[in-house]
C-alpha cells in the first residue's frame, strides 16, 4: 500500500525554527515528486512547492518561496518543510501528498501535520 | 500565474439531488485539471483527473468534463458520504494552484 506519514502536530513561538517530516512507503519513493500544500484554519488549500527525492530538484510557489524550505533524504524516504522563524501566520494543518503525475494530481497525501505557532 | 475560480463556493443539497460545480481557469490549461473531496478533519482525495478520468475506487455517480477553461464536476445521485468540500486545480503548469473551494451542505 503506497502510504505517506507525516510527523505528529508541533507548538512553537514565534522566532523558532521548526522541521516537519513525511515519510513515504510501498512505492519507489525516488520516482515520484512530493508536494506539500497548506491549509489555514478555515481555509482553503494553498500549493506551496514539490521536490523530486531523486535528484532533489525543488520548485516553489512564489507565495512561498524564501519562507521555508523543502528537502529530502531518499535514503530514508522522507520530505521535510522547514521554517528557520516561524510566525503566527504560518499555523495551519501542512499535508505532504505524492504527485502520482505532473499532469494528473496528488495522490495519496499524508494525514496532515498541524502547525501552531503562538506567544 | 492561472487562477481558478470554484461556483458556487456554498450549495446546499439533499440526498438523491444532482450537483455540478464549475471551475473557471483565468487562462487555458487544456485538460490538466484535477478535483479533490475533502471531508473535515481529513486530507484531501483525489477524485478525477484529466478534467474527466475517475481515480480508481471513486464510485462511478461522480463525473467530471471540460477542457480549456471551464470544467463541471457532477455528483449523479448525492448520497450521505459526499457532504464534503470539493477542489479544483490545474496542473497546467507547475504552479499547482487550487480554486477556493466549494463546500456541499445537506439541505
Amino acid at each position: 500500500e503506497v502510504q505517506l506519514v507525516q510527523s505528529g502536530a508541533e507548538v512553537k513561538k514565534p522566532g523558532e525554527s521548526l522541521k516537519i517530516s513525511c515519510k513515504g512507503s510501498g512505492y519507489s519513493f525516488t520516482s515520484y515528486w512530493i508536494g506539500w500544500v497548506r491549509q489555514m484554519p478555515g481555509k482553503g488549500l494553498e500549493w506551496m512547492g514539490i521536490i523530486y527525492p531523486g535528484d532533489s530538484d525543488t520548485r516553489y510557489s512564489p507565495s512561498f518561496q524564501g519562507q521555508v524550505t523543502i528537502s529530502a533524504d531518499k535514503s530514508i524516504s522522507t520530505a521535510y518543510l522547514q521554517w528557520s522563524s516561524l510566525k503566527a501566520s504560518d499555523t495551519a494543518m501542512y499535508y505532504c501528498a505524492r504527485l502520482f503525475d505532473l499532469r494528473i494530481g496528488f495522490d495519496p497525501w499524508g494525514q496532515g501535520t498541524l502547525v501552531t505557532v503562538s506567544s | 500565474d492561472i487562477q481558478l475560480t470554484q461556483s458556487p463556493s456554498f450549495l446546499s443539497a439533499s440526498v438523491g439531488d444532482r450537483v455540478t460545480i464549475t471551475c473557471r481557469a483565468s487562462q487555458g490549461i487544456s485538460s490538466y485539471l484535477a478535483w479533490y473531496q475533502q471531508k473535515p478533519g481529513k486530507a484531501p482525495k483525489l477524485l478525477i483527473y484529466a478534467a474527466s478520468t475517475l481515480q480508481s475506487g471513486v464510485p462511478s455517480r461522480f463525473s467530471g468534463s471540460g477542457s480549456g477553461t471551464e470544467f463541471t464536476l457532477t455528483i449523479s445521485s448525492l448520497q450521505p458520504e459526499d457532504f464534503a468540500t470539493y477542489y479544483c486545480q490545474q496542473l497546467n503548469s507547475y504552479l499547482y494552484t487550487f480554486g477556493q473551494g466549494t463546500k456541499l451542505e445537506i439541505k
